[in-house]
Parts: C-alpha cells; sequence; structure tokens
C-alpha cells in the first residue's frame, strides 16, 4: 500500500517560514492535499490539488509537489499556525485514501 | 451554512457493534461524496471508508474491510457506519467528512464522536 512519510515536528520563530514536507513514491504524479488540525478540532483543509487554496485560508499557505516529495509552505508564521498538518493523497492502485502521519508544527 | 453532525459513539465491548450517522445539512447532500476518517487517541488520522455520492462506488480501508459497512439516505441526508466485531483497536474519534467525489479531498468536517471498545 502507499506510504506517505512527514516529519513528526518542525519548529519554528514567528515571521519567519516554516516548511512541512510529505514524502511517497513518485508523489509528484498525484494530487496532494494538505489539513490543519488543531487541538481538541476537526481538521481543516488548508491546501488542495497540490497548489490550491479553499477560500478563506490565508495566502500565507502554498504547497508544490514534484518527484517524491510535496511541501506546505507557511510563510511568516503566526502564533495561530500552531498545530498538527496531514497530507493526504488518493492512491489509485488501492483505491485508498491515504493520509501521512502527521508534523506537528511548533511556533517558537 | 454546511453542517456535519455525528453520532451514535460510547462505550461497546470488544466483539460488540454500534452504528455511527452523520446528518448533513446545508448543501445537497445527494451530490456529494461522503467519508468517515478516525483518529485514535493521540495518534494521527486514518481514513476509514468513502462512498459515492449514489453509493455505485463504496471503498473500505485494510483495517475495516469486512466488519464495517459505510451506507447513506439520500431521502434522509445522513451518513451512516455500522461497525461490528469491534475491537479494542477501533477505539477512536470518528468523523465524518465531505467529498466532491471519492478522489477528492474532504472540505468539511463534522466534530467527530468517541467511540470506545473496551471490557
Amino acid at each position: 500500500s502507499y506510504v506517505l512519510t512527514q516529519p513528526p515536528s518542525v519548529s519554528v520563530a514567528p515571521g519567519q517560514t516554516a516548511r512541512i514536507t510529505c514524502g511517497g513514491n513518485n508523489i509528484g504524479s498525484k494530487s496532494v492535499h494538505w489539513y490543519q488540525q488543531k487541538p481538541g478540532q476537526a481538521p481543516v483543509l488548508v491546501v488542495y490539488d497540490d497548489s490550491d487554496r479553499p477560500s478563506g485560508i490565508p495566502e500565507r499557505f502554498s504547497g508544490s509537489n514534484s518527484g517524491n516529495t510535496a511541501t506546505l509552505t507557511i510563510s511568516r508564521v503566526e502564533a495561530g499556525d500552531e498545530a498538527d498538518y496531514y497530507c493526504q493523497v488518493w492512491d489509485s492502485s488501492s483505491d485508498h485514501q491515504v493520509f501521512g502521519g502527521g508534523t506537528k508544527l511548533t511556533v517558537l | 451554512e454546511v453542517q456535519l453532525v455525528e453520532s451514535g459513539g460510547g462505550l461497546v465491548k470488544p466483539g460488540g457493534s454500534l452504528r455511527l450517522s452523520c446528518a448533513a445539512s446545508g448543501f445537497t447532500f445527494s451530490s456529494y461524496s461522503m467519508n468517515w476518517v478516525r483518529q485514535a487517541p493521540g495518534k494521527g488520522l486514518e481514513w476509514v471508508s468513502s462512498i459515492s455520492s449514489s453509493s455505485s462506488y463504496i471503498y473500505y480501508a485494510d483495517s475495516v474491510k469486512g466488519r464495517f459497512t459505510i451506507s447513506r439516505d439520500n431521502a434522509k441526508n445522513s451518513l451512516y457506519l455500522q461497525m461490528n466485531s469491534l475491537r479494542a483497536e477501533d477505539t477512536a474519534v470518528y468523523y465524518c467528512a465531505r467529498g466532491t467525489t471519492v478522489v477528492t479531498p474532504a472540505d468539511y468536517w463534522g466534530q467527530g464522536t468517541l467511540v470506545t471498545v473496551s471490557s
């Protein structure tokens, strides 16, 4: 089955740029989606189809996808961005949705 | 406003059964695929099952296939998850989530319902 690998944690100072990676075999050929989840809350979609943003999501959130790595980039990080972030793809070979293990973003 | 409200969670013994429901409002339910996603305490998200708008396409995670059954009633704007032969490892918050199709991301999520499997 398809596996998505994320770093367990990423730390960044306020105002800096956070980059969260999502690794998978030839992930560049798939559409990658990203969710933000704050403690005690349901996940929120922040980036879909590699780099598109749902309405209401700040432009500070962006995404890219190439080769074996997709990346969620958060510019000008704010304290309120502290959360867990998950990548997701549809694996057509197994007809399964697949989530990465999640990355905890800490704002120092 | 899109709303998804899960219900039916609770404490159940290993080997037991439970039926989760998700009441949808604020959108044309019959036009969207729906998903169940779970999260064990302190763990990450795990996809459980997806169903297309007309129930023509249904998919399950390997961990629940043969034990769980997803269904929907478009006339009642409701999604269901029948869970049988429950195990301790099924303990989790279960979220229902809307998708445009079964292969697209979930753009709206409910607040979840907790299922605890324990003797």
